[in-house]
């Protein structure tokens, strides 16, 4: 029974262009989303977060967007860089725990 | 920057032995956490600790065990290592329990256990 779920296991997006990753959620007491990095044969990194009560939260070129009524929140990249490819987990906070969706591998290509 | 230390980075082990996995953070935070990462089931927590000497099970504690004697050190246990426990496992640390905005979790690099 996931309860965070990112349905698409990989994405491919040309370098320059936006790069949108989906995740969904069942459980309405989740308060905090959260996106993680990760590249090969490293541990993940935390690169943005956005509490329940907001709508939208930029960092740089990341920014990441939350729709309570549809539980569902998005990862949004542009520019895409080649830097940019590896796996990204989606996670979800409620009082003491993270859950993490299973990821998404995103590919820029030259 | 937040340090997390794993101390091997591969292991390979023998069915029924019995594995530790070491875990070091640098700095003084309060939890602790344990986890494994599989293709196509992301990552999976096993056990947390919130304070010395004390742990809770995550979401898959059976076959493992866990320890933390000081705080900056918590270690994962493979009672009697078994082939489904061949794995990526990361170990996390952060600052506040239920604290998420304030203190995301710092992984270490992970190791890779393989039990044949």
């Amino acid at each position: 029974d996931q309860q965070v779920k990112q349905n698409s296991p990989s994405l491919s997006v040309q370098e320059g262009r936006i790069s949108i990753l989906n995740c969904d959620y069942t459980n309405s007491m989740f308060d905090y989303f959260l996106w993680y990095k990760k590249y090969p044969a490293e541990g993940p990194t935390f690169l943005i977060s956005i509490s329940s009560i907001k709508d939208k939260n930029e960092d740089g070129r990341f920014t990441v967007f939350l729709n309570k009524s549809a539980k569902h929140l998005s990862l949004h990249i542009v520019p895409s860089q080649p830097g940019d490819s590896a796996v990204y987990f989606c996670a979800a906070s409620a009082y003491d725990k993270i859950i993490f969706g299973k990821g998404t591998r995103l590919h820029i290509l030259p | 920057d937040v340090k997390v230390t794993q101390s091997s980075r591969y292991l390979v082990k023998r069915t029924g032995e019995k594995v530790f996995l070491e875990c070091v953070q640098d700095m003084d935070h309060e939890n602790m956490f344990w986890y494994r990462q599989d293709p196509g089931l992301g990552l999976r927590l096993i056990y947390f600790s919130y304070d010395v000497k004390m742990k809770e099970k995550g979401d898959i504690p059976e076959g493992y065990s866990v320890s933390r004697e000081k705080k900056e050190r918590f270690s994962l246990i493979l009672e009697s290592a078994s082939t489904n426990q061949t794995s990526m496992y990361l170990c996390a640390s952060s600052l506040l329990l239920g604290r998420v905005k304030d203190s995301p979790l710092h992984f270490g690099n992970g190791t890779r256990l393989t039990v044949t």
